[in-house]
């Protein structure tokens, strides 16, 4: 079955330090990557995407690359802010699987960033 | 993107209750997911709700327990039934809209049950 692997948290940062979360993942089709990041006492938005191998996608100054050959999806970004404080999910959803097009989520990082 | 909306935003019930949540989308969507989100947990997905067809249940969530109605392309409803502590959880739900395999979250219903 699918399954997401994501670096364990909490993770605490100071201001303007550069960031990696790691996300490993295990599909057993073609899956599309996910990051999803939940802010305090709100529901879950999606940050940023990639459908296929070699895909980079980036939103909010966060960039994450579709590596097949290592099956990983890690969220980066190179200076941090206080308001990037939340909690950041990697996802996959198996585009093989047509009109069963549930995501799989990894546990969850939680990330908190220091002035 | 489709901007959905939840109700209750909280509640707290009894044990052995039921509460109904509503999810609402302000487009028509053709595919809606409910999600719970245990405290402190990942989010596992429960049903996949399709317009004019019975939801589709994942491994280990049952329709007596909970219940889901999808009477048209924007609205869906929940029901928690016979409630104990353990279903104590943010519940979400979820639309496909953009394009496939990209889904989008409602602000969530934070139940607790005593």
């Amino acid at each position: 079955g699918n399954s997401v692997t994501q670096m364990e948290g909490p993770v605490t940062l100071s201001e303007e330090a550069f960031l990696t979360i790691n996300c490993t993942y295990t599909a057993t089709g073609y899956p599309s990557l996910f990051w999803y990041v939940q802010y305090p006492g709100e529901g879950l938005q999606l940050l940023l995407k990639a459908t296929k191998a070699d895909d980079k996608g980036s939103n909010k100054g966060f960039e994450a690359t579709y590596r097949k050959e290592t099956t990983s999806f890690h969220l980066e970004k190179g200076s941090v802010q206080v308001s990037d404080s939340a909690v950041y999910f990697c996802a996959l959803s198996d585009r093989s699987n047509f009109g069963n097009e549930k995501l799989t989520f990894g546990t969850g990082t939680r990330l908190t960033i220091i002035p | 993107s489709a901007v959905i909306s939840q109700k209750p935003s909280r509640d707290i019930c009894q044990r052995g209750t039921s509460l109904t949540i509503q999810c609402q989308v302000d487009s028509q969507v053709t595919m809606m997911f409910w999600y719970r989100q245990q405290p402190g947990q990942s989010l596992t997905l429960i049903a996949t709700a399709n317009q004019g067809s019975e939801a589709t249940y994942e491994s280990g969530f049952v329709i007596d327990k909970f219940p889901i109605s999808r009477p048209n392309l924007t609205f869906s409803t929940l029901t928690v039934s016979n409630m104990s502590p353990e279903d104590s959880s943010i519940y979400l739900c979820s639309v496909r809209d953009r394009g496939p395999y990209e889904q989008y979250f409602g602000p969530g219903t934070r139940l607790t049950v005593t």
